[in-house]
């Protein structure tokens, strides 16, 4: 049961490039959500999904994009990277039992 | 919108010793959940205890246990007989039983257990 699984680790972007961040659970979990972690801000969502075809933007969605074309599979899409988007990133899934969220290894994303 | 608030970025105890971290958190929801989570140096984000709003009973979980006072919006967390693994990042978060469930996190306060 590998849980939730975020790739890459590491990144280093160029302002402008785009990327997408893998994520992928085997759960069976409905929700889903990405979060980024910045020093003394806590997690702060980006976006969030309670199932498959089903997205919204959570609170700082600026500069991202999602999908959700199976319940396994939630990518982020960095369509134009900047400084600003420097941060370590989380992808984290869930039952709807009221059970915390799972969380992947997460991963640094640094943008030059 | 729900809010959490944690006031202490940063503590530090002796080993052995009995800590305790604050959380406050504001919402009109009468049925949620609080989480507390732990973040060690390896990143990843560790469930160490849960309660759920409309028991009364606090949770405990081994070393670790919380004071839950819902009409004060309070859900602190003691760590009794510290150990030097716990240092880490704490975090303290919410999620309503309705709607989206969304995890809404407090900034954190990072723990330092010293030999």
């Amino acid at each position: 049961n590998a849980g939730v699984t975020q790739t890459p680790k590491f990144q280093v972007l160029k302002t402008g490039q785009s990327m997408t961040l893998q994520c992928a659970q085997d759960m069976n979990h409905e929700y889903m959500s990405w979060y980024r972690q910045d020093p003394g801000m806590g997690l702060r969502l980006i976006h969030y999904s309670v199932g498959a075809g089903i997205t919204d933007q959570g609170e700082v969605p600026n500069g991202y994009n999602v999908s959700r074309s199976t319940t396994e599979d939630f990518p982020l899409r960095l369509l134009s990277a900047a400084p600003s988007q420097t941060s370590v990133y989380f992808c984290a899934s869930s039952t709807g039992s009221g059970y915390g969220y799972t969380f992947g290894s997460g991963t640094r994303l640094t943008v030059v | 919108a729900q809010t959490v608030t944690q006031s202490q970025p940063e503590m530090s105890v002796q080993e052995a010793e009995t800590v305790t971290l604050s959380c406050t958190y504001d919402t009109s929801e009468n049925n949620y959940y609080l989480f507390w989570y732990k973040q060690p140096p390896s990143r990843q984000m560790i469930l160490v205890i849960r309660q759920e709003a409309y028991k009364q009973q606090n949770a405990t979980e081994n070393r670790f246990s919380v004071n839950f006072q819902k009409a004060a919006k309070s859900f602190s967390l003691k760590i009794s007989d510290s150990q030097l693994g716990d240092t880490a990042m704490y975090f303290c978060a919410f999620r309503p039983i309705q709607g989206a469930q969304k995890l809404v996190f407090g900034q954190g306060t990072r723990l330092t257990i010293n030999p």
